[in-house]
């Protein structure tokens, strides 16, 4: 199993070019998340979606957008890329939501200068 | 609200000492989870904790729950230069499936 992949490893963006992270994963799980990180700010929640065709917002949404048309994959979307969005990306996955273990891919580093 | 304070943000050890980080929230929570990130890595899941009073330990690892379910700790008994990374705790918003993160402390291991 690959577990959680994320495509593509490093991008670097211009302010207002759009793009799409694809998190993949192979362990049929229900929940998958997408995170940023940044220094000093931890593991902070932008979308997730608890089952195929669902998502919701977590805790710094705006600026993105997010789609789930398969079980397997669980895109985001930048529609015009700003410098406040330089940051590493992180997918993670888990059975289900209730206090599961989230599984992590390895990260996209988005720079947008 | 429900943010979870960790401390410290850095901590320096030499090898063989012994390192604790703290987790504290102000509201009761339902459960905690502990990741390690590595340097240049992502996060890993250590352990999950869900009863008050609650220890669990992982060969040189021990992870504890507070009576209240309030705060948490990871202790590392004799740092190895193989513990150098980020731990994280996260718990659960009540009520949602969104997962909040600690900012983490940063361990860094001298030889």
């Amino acid at each position: 199993n690959a577990g959680v992949t994320q495509t593509p490893k490093f991008r670097v963006l211009k302010t207002g070019q759009s793009m799409t992270l694809l998190c993949a994963q192979d362990m049929n799980h229900e929940y998958m998340y997408w995170y940023r990180q940044d220094p000093g700010m931890g593991l902070r929640l932008i979308h997730y979606s608890v089952g195929e065709g669902t998502t919701a917002k977590g805790e710094v949404p705006d600026g993105y957008n997010v789609s789930r048309l398969k079980k397997q994959n669980f895109l985001l979307g930048l529609e015009s890329a700003a410098p406040s969005q330089t940051s590493v990306y992180f997918c993670a996955s888990s059975y289900s939501g209730l206090g599961e273990t989230q599984y992590f891919g390895p990260g996209t580093r988005l720079l947008v200068l | 609200g429900q943010q979870v304070m960790q401390i410290p943000q850095y901590q320096h050890v030499q090898e063989g000492e012994d390192f604790t980080t703290y987790c504290n929230s102000s509201t009761t929570l339902s459960n905690i989870q502990w990741y390690k990130q590595r340097p240049g890595g992502h996060p890993v899941f250590l352990i999950q904790l869900v009863k008050s009073g609650e220890v669990k330990k992982q060969k040189r690892l021990t992870f504890q729950f507070g009576e209240a379910k309030k705060n948490s700790s990871l202790h590392i008994t004799a740092t190895q230069t193989t513990d150098v990374g980020t731990y994280f705790c996260a718990r659960m918003r009540s009520g949602t499936y969104k997962y909040i993160f600690g900012t983490g402390t940063r361990l860094k291991v001298l030889a």
